[in-house]
């Protein structure tokens, strides 16, 4: 399958500081991305979509303003998680999309924040 | 109503049996499915995915289709402990590009 690259797979940061997650295709072009937030025990909840070239469509009752994704070349995009908070704790996955219909979609390792 | 409804388990099943796992959705124009295995800690990793009423196999795995029921099932057959994770159903819905996930069926295998 497609290779999807996410860094860092963890950070450890102090409360109300901002941390930056990378998601890279490392072997095709994905126009859209998507970012996830798992919390322990439970399932995948899509944050946003985020678009090559314009802004990202979030999801009901994800902040944009605290949760800024920039999409600006077809194999990069970026979340930036800013003011982070310790319920900002969690496991972030992104995806990005390939095969028949631009249908499957391959994740990145994940990244395991740490609000202190 | 849940968009993807799985049963969340644990489903126990003997070393070399078949393991059956279930998910139904509810948006009819839906007309891509997914199974991901994912690993504690780990991201999901794609094992099939199914677009057609039907059956499609792949070495041990067999997904299953039935847009009528709005039902999508996997098979794993000769069940290996190392097959013991969650497994987590996935859709893409007529409107969007987007895929929503069940919330996974956690699957134990016992020697």
């Amino acid at each position: 399958g497609a290779v999807v690259s996410q860094h860092p797979s963890w950070v450890i940061c102090k409360s109300g500081t901002s941390v930056k997650i990378e998601c890279r295709s490392l072997d095709f072009q994905a126009t859209t991305m998507f970012w996830y937030r798992q919390f322990p025990k439970q399932s995948l909840m899509l944050m946003a979509t985020s678009n090559e070239g314009s802004k990202a469509t979030y999801e009901q009752g994800v902040e944009k303003d605290k949760f800024l994704i920039n999409h600006a070349s077809l194999t990069l995009s970026t979340l930036t998680v800013t003011s982070a908070h310790p319920e900002d704790s969690s496991f972030y996955i992104c995806s990005a999309g390939t095969g028949p219909m631009n249908t499957e979609a391959f994740f990145g390792q994940g990244t395991r924040l740490t609000v202190v | 109503q849940k968009e993807v409804e799985q049963n969340s388990g644990p489903l126990s099943v003997p070393e070399g049996a078949i393991a059956s796992l279930n998910c139904t959705y509810s948006d009819r124009g839906s007309q891509s499915f997914f199974w991901y295995r994912q690993y504690s800690g780990k991201s999901p990793e794609l094992i099939m995915s199914i677009y057609s009423n039907g059956d499609k196999e792949d070495g041990r795995f067999t997904a299953q289709l039935n847009k009528a029921s709005q039902y999508v099932s996997l098979l794993i057959r000769d069940s290996q402990p190392s097959d013991s994770a969650t497994y987590l159903c996935a859709v893409r819905g007529s409107s969007a590009s987007k895929i929503i996930f069940g919330s996974g069926t956690r699957l134990s295998i016992r020697p």
